[in-house]
């Protein structure tokens, strides 16, 4: 199986701050990677595909890039509904593997 | 919009079968993956399996065979069976579309249902 690590496991930061998450695979997995929101209780939420296409309607202070083994997540001016936890996902082989997820907290 | 709504008991006992439901609305069941996903409590998410609009099927091997999906088009539902459970297999399950655009290195769940929670006790 790919292992999908991200970094950090959880992260504070002020609205309005730059934040970036970082998540390696074990092995390459060229562009096969997506990237997730999900708060407390819901459904995780697609944010990026093909390791830097954003999702339609996802706004543009989103953004991903990255190939091969080491991929970020980058959002630009943290809005307060930005506060959730952050996941990666790889879909180069099966079976698709997650990262352990980073919990993005308001400082 | 397509919707996806999970349905099914929220208690099992060791041992027992567990059995959840996906109703897919908005959209036909007769195109895409669809997958189920787990999640247990203050974890991360671990991928079941899919099945394909054709019926092909494939599962994360960490279930050792335990886990079944089906689909019923005429239902646009699909349906997960999970033998022999314990109470590693607490969490909550989702069903999920996946969709899959070679091209544009796309293979990401696009739609999710709400989440049920299923218990595992004696």
């Amino acid at each position: 199986d790919i292992q999908m690590t991200q970094s950090p496991s959880s992260v504070s930061a002020s609205v309005g701050d730059r934040v970036t998450i970082t998540c390696r695979a074990s092995q390459g997995i060229s562009n096969w990677l997506a990237w997730y929101q999900q708060k407390p209780g819901k459904a995780p939420k697609l944010l990026i595909y093909g390791a830097s296409s954003l999702q339609s309607g996802v706004p543009s202070r989103f953004s991903g890039s990255g190939s091969g083994t080491d991929f970020t997540l980058t959002i630009n001016s943290l809005q307060p509904e930005d506060f959730a936890t952050y996941y990666c996902q790889q879909a180069n082989s099966f079976p698709i593997t997650f990262g352990q997820g980073t919990r993005l907290e308001i400082k | 919009q397509v919707q996806l709504q999970e349905s099914g008991p929220g208690l099992l006992k060791p041992s027992e079968t567990l059995s959840l439901t996906c109703t897919v609305s908005g959209g036909s069941t007769s195109s895409y993956y669809w997958n189920w996903i787990r999640q247990p409590p203050g974890k991360g998410l671990e991928w079941i399996g899919y099945i394909y609009y054709t019926g092909s099927t494939k599962y994360n091997p960490s279930l050792k065979s335990r886990a079944t999906i089906s689909l019923d088009t005429s239902k646009n539902q699909f349906s997960l069976k999970l033998s022999s459970v314990t109470a590693a297999d607490t969490a909550v399950y989702y069903c999920a579309r996946r969709v899959v655009r070679p091209p544009e290195r796309d293979d990401s769940f696009d739609f999710w249902g709400q989440g049920t929670m299923v218990t595992v006790s004696s």
